[in-house]
């Protein structure tokens, strides 16, 4: 089966500060994408930033970026600047091309941020 | 304006007592999901369908039914609702699952079920 897992369920950060968010996968397929979610406290999942497993430049949306490592299965986020509308729950996911199964989601890691 | 709709976005009910769970898009999606959120489990995904007439077993799909007549809309029904279904229920829609067209799945408000 595939998993995902996120080892931090809760972090903090201080305002204006960098976090990093980790999360691990497990899977022998060769075509996947990886995703980052947010969901604050109103619960609406929104889509932070996605990563094609074929490209090997990770992938960058404003302050928040990624580093991933495929050969590890590491596919962390790095928030910079952290803001106060950062607090949340933070989901990584990863979909298969070829598994019956499409999305699979870590436990989550729920980020606070410190003014 | 493009969005996901689900309905009720809370419900308390009773063991055994039959239950629908609305979901409608308006985006033309092809693919249409449901999933569950528990604590410490993030969202597992119960059903999915890539398209009218066409669904399939997600993760944990025990006690749960759907369907798809219509394109837009994919109901998620509890026949005999049961206290261990009590979670929260998220549908998603995207346009397709097939790359290169592949992109992000659009989730709705989300619902909260309680079952007594």
């Amino acid at each position: 089966a595939q998993t995902v897992t996120q080892s931090q369920p809760e972090m903090s950060v201080q305002e204006a500060e960098t976090v990093t968010l980790s999360c691990t996968y497990d899977t022998s397929e060769s075509d996947y994408y990886l995703f980052w979610y947010k969901q604050p406290p109103s619960r609406q999942m929104i889509l932070v930033i996605r990563q094609e497993a074929y490209k090997q430049q990770n992938a960058t949306e404003n302050r928040f970026s990624v580093n991933f490592q495929k050969a590890a299965k590491s596919f962390s986020l790095k928030i910079s600047d952290s803001q106060l509308g950062d607090a949340a729950m933070y989901f990584c996911a990863s979909y298969y091309l070829n598994y019956g199964q499409n999305f699979v989601f870590g436990p989550g890691t729920r980020l606070s941020v410190l003014p | 304006e493009a969005q996901v709709t689900q309905n009720p976005r809370y419900l308390i009910t009773v063991t055994g007592k039959k239950l629908t769970v609305t979901c409608s898009q308006n985006m033309n999606h092809e693919y249409m999901s449901w999933y569950r959120q528990d604590p410490g489990l993030g969202l597992r995904q119960i059903y999915y369908s890539m398209n009218v007439e066409v669904t399939d077993k997600g993760d944990v799909p025990e006690g749960y039914k759907v369907s798809r007549k219509e394109k837009r809309n994919f109901p998620l029904i509890l026949e005999s609702p049961s206290p261990n279904q009590t979670s929260l229920y998220f549908c998603a829609s995207s346009f397709t699952q097939t790359p290169p067209l592949f992109n992000e799945q659009f989730f709705g408000p989300g619902t909260r079920l309680t079952v007594l």
